[in-house]
């Protein structure tokens, strides 16, 4: 049973415009939100992360936003850049109850110049 | 800086053989974690280790075992090896256990069962 999903298993955009990357999560529990991301032949890399206590986090050209009612968060890059170009994974974690993450498949975002 | 090292980058395997994964945390961080990731699967979390102890375990069979040493180093060991086994093995660890934003991951070691 997938609890975390991300449907789209990729995205292109063109360079200077807004990336949007969707996750979908079941738990209930789960209240701590994160994106990785991952280049080829690398780990992934912690980006960005949300506690379910907020509906918003910025950090510079990356924001997170968490719909609990919806069951939903979502990753904006702006402007998007060719080196945004990775895997992008999404994770939750229910901190109460296990140190484990649970991912999603990841979403492979190409920004193209 | 240093980064979390594994070991062997790839490894080819037969059925039934056995195999030992490595993984060098960071200097100083005491908690590492195991994942799996299939093809085109999510990672999948197997067990964590905290101050040589297990803290935490996941969807690891029966068949695998692991365990942290006095160096904070940290070896999964895989027996009787399925051709499901094929994934990439990644290992993280952190400063501080459960601090998800301080995870810091290895390249991985993929394994191919063949």
């Amino acid at each position: 049973d997938q609890q975390v999903k991300q449907n789209s298993p990729s995205l292109s955009v063109q360079e200077g415009r807004i990336s949007i990357l969707n996750c979908d999560y079941t738990n209930s529990m789960f209240d701590y939100f994160l994106w990785y991301k991952k280049y080829p032949a690398e780990g992934p890399t912690f980006l960005i992360s949300i506690s379910s206590i907020k509906d918003k986090n910025e950090d510079g050209r990356f924001t997170v936003f968490l719909n609990k009612s919806a069951k939903h968060l979502s990753l904006h890059i702006v402007p998007s850049q060719p080196g945004d170009s990775a895997v992008y994974f999404c994770a939750a974690s229910d901190r109460g109850g296990s140190e484990k993450l649970v991912f999603g498949k990841g979403t492979k975002l190409t920004v193209n110049p | 800086a240093a980064g979390v090292i594994q070991s062997p980058r790839h490894l080819i395997k037969e059925k039934r053989e056995t195999a030992t994964l490595k993984c060098y945390p960071i200097p100083r961080h005491d908690t590492v974690y195991w994942y799996q990731q299939g093809p085109g699967q999510d990672p999948q979390f197997l067990i964590s280790f905290y101050e040589k102890m297990q803290s935490d375990k996941g969807s690891i069979p029966d068949r695998f075992s692991a365990q942290q040493f006095s160096d904070y180093h940290s070896e999964l060991n895989m027996s009787s090896l399925e051709l499901g086994d094929s994934a990439l093995y990644f290992c993280a660890s952190s400063l501080k256990r459960g601090a998800h934003e301080k995870l810091f991951f290895g390249s991985g070691t993929q394994l191919s069962v063949l």
